[in-house]
């Protein structure tokens, strides 16, 4: 069965520091987002994205988040300057199709610590 | 605005009893939902969605309910497995069209006892 996998599985990191959390969606999906969950909370949208672009971002994404997807197989998500409460579980989602026709398949998550 | 949210953040039920978890939704417009199931250090597998048009889906031991006048979702599932101990999560799609982000709802924890 397709899946999405994510890398590292846990990242600790000092404050102030870049980090680059990697995903590979399943192939033929077209739709990719990041979401996140702060321990014990909700699973929080960040950005989707499509065709290359961003197509969405929440209050979350702000200037220190981008995401790439350099390669046509990769989707990452980049925090430049990672601050304590950055620290959550990260998940890279992927969709076939917009609306209502399919799910969004999640990957395994990435834990990040900010130290 | 966008919320989704769940009347019971804790479930406890015995082995073979049937659970019922619950969600509100606000947002009118949505038109797609999902039911998420989360174990722990995982994440969120797709249990079964519904679209607006409909009120009720069945799946293999889930039954998805859906209450457009209330704005009322609520997941089912029969005769509850200790394998089903987990975060149940709800999710919509707030719009038609666009690219199509999930709103989580709170979560609601299922404890399976035997």
């Amino acid at each position: 069965e397709p899946e999405v996998t994510q890398t590292p599985s846990h990242q600790v990191t000092q404050m102030g520091q870049e980090v680059i959390l990697r995903c590979v969606p399943i192939s033929n999906h077209l739709y990719f987002y990041w979401y996140r969950q702060i321990l014990g909370q909700k699973v929080e949208f960040l950005v989707s994205f499509y065709n290359n672009e961003i197509s969405e971002k929440s209050e979350i994404f702000d200037d220190q988040f981008s995401v790439e997807r350099p390669d046509g197989s990769n989707f990452t998500l980049k925090i430049r300057s990672t601050k304590l409460e950055d620290s959550a579980m990260y998940f890279c989602a992927s969709r076939s199709s917009r609306q209502g026709q399919g799910e969004a398949f999640f990957g395994q998550g990435t834990r990040l610590t900010v130290v | 605005g966008e919320s989704v949210g769940l009347h019971l953040p804790t479930l406890s039920v015995q082995e073979g009893d049937n659970s019922i978890i619950n969600c509100a939704y606000s947002n009118s417009a949505s038109d797609y939902f999902i039911w998420y199931k989360q174990e722990s250090g995982k994440g969120p597998q797709f249990i079964i969605d519904i679209r607006s048009n409909m009120d009720k889906r069945q799946g293999q031991r889930v039954t998805v309910l859906l209450n457009k006048t209330v704005k009322h979702l609520s997941l089912q599932i029969a005769a509850t497995q200790p394998g089903d101990s987990a975060v149940y999560f709800c999710a919509e799609n707030p719009y038609s069209g666009g690219y199509n982000k999930l709103i989580f709802g709170a979560g609601t924890r299922l404890a399976v006892h035997p």
